[in-house]
């Protein structure tokens, strides 16, 4: 079946760097997201990488995926108080090609000054 | 940058009643979704709807559940008879069918169920 997992919290400080982690069991997944939810407010598309791909880097952002293990992280250099957030992983299952989205349940980053 | 609206932003109602939730896709978008996420869980997908027809559901959307596109530019969602359960954020999704970064999401609405 199609899971996501994800630690649910990860503190870190000013200037560190964040590494948030997933896995997720439907190796046949084409693309791969990570999204960011500010409180009160909807889900933000950060970055997502194709399935084909280990790495993508987006100015702080860097996706790296292992599809040996199923395992996907965000790494967020020069973590900033701004980033403070919940970041859900997210995978478009292959089968159907719908487009839905199948999400973990969010890792809190909490940034401290 | 375009944007996807939901209306309204936040609804109480009774158990029992009816509710419709209101979402405007992105114009030229071929696919419309609804999500739900309870407090403090997963962002879960409920439906998919494409060419005027729901394309995929999930377990959760039973025959309380149903989705509609009237007028062309709305998509709605109807909960026939709430329960304290359904009590959740509930979000709106369209996507152009294109690439990933064609999904974009509405900001939601927070249904609360007494």
């Amino acid at each position: 079946g199609e899971d996501v997992e994800q630690s649910l919290f990860l503190s870190v400080r000013e200037g560190d760097s964040s590494v948030i982690n997933c896995t997720y069991t439907d190796s046949s997944s084409t693309y791969l997201y990570w999204y960011k939810q500010e409180p009160g407010a909807g889900l933000q598309l950060l970055t997502y990488i194709f399935s084909n791909m280990d790495m993508k880097q987006d100015q702080r952002l860097t996706v790296l995926l292992n599809k040996k293990d199923k395992h996907l992280s965000l790494r967020i250099a020069d973590t900033q108080t701004g980033d403070s957030a919940i970041y859900f992983c997210a995978e478009t299952p292959r089968a159907g090609n719908t487009g839905k989205l199948i999400f973990g349940q969010g890792t809190t980053l909490q940034v401290k000054p | 940058e375009p944007e996807v609206t939901q209306t309204p932003s936040h609804q109480v109602t009774q158990m029992g009643q009816e509710v419709i939730l209101r979402c405007v896709p992105i114009s030229n978008h071929l696919y419309f979704y609804w999500y739900r996420q309870i407090l403090g869980q997963k962002v879960e997908f409920l439906v998919s709807f494409y060419n005027n027809e729901i394309s995929e559901k999930s377990e959760i959307f039973d025959d309380q559940f149903s989705v509609e596109r009237p007028d062309g530019s709305n998509f709605t969602l109807k909960i026939r008879s709430t329960k304290l359960e359904d009590s959740a954020m509930y979000f709106c999704a369209s996507w152009e069918a294109g690439g990933p970064e064609t999904q974009y999401f509405g900001p939601g609405t927070r249904l609360l169920v007494l």
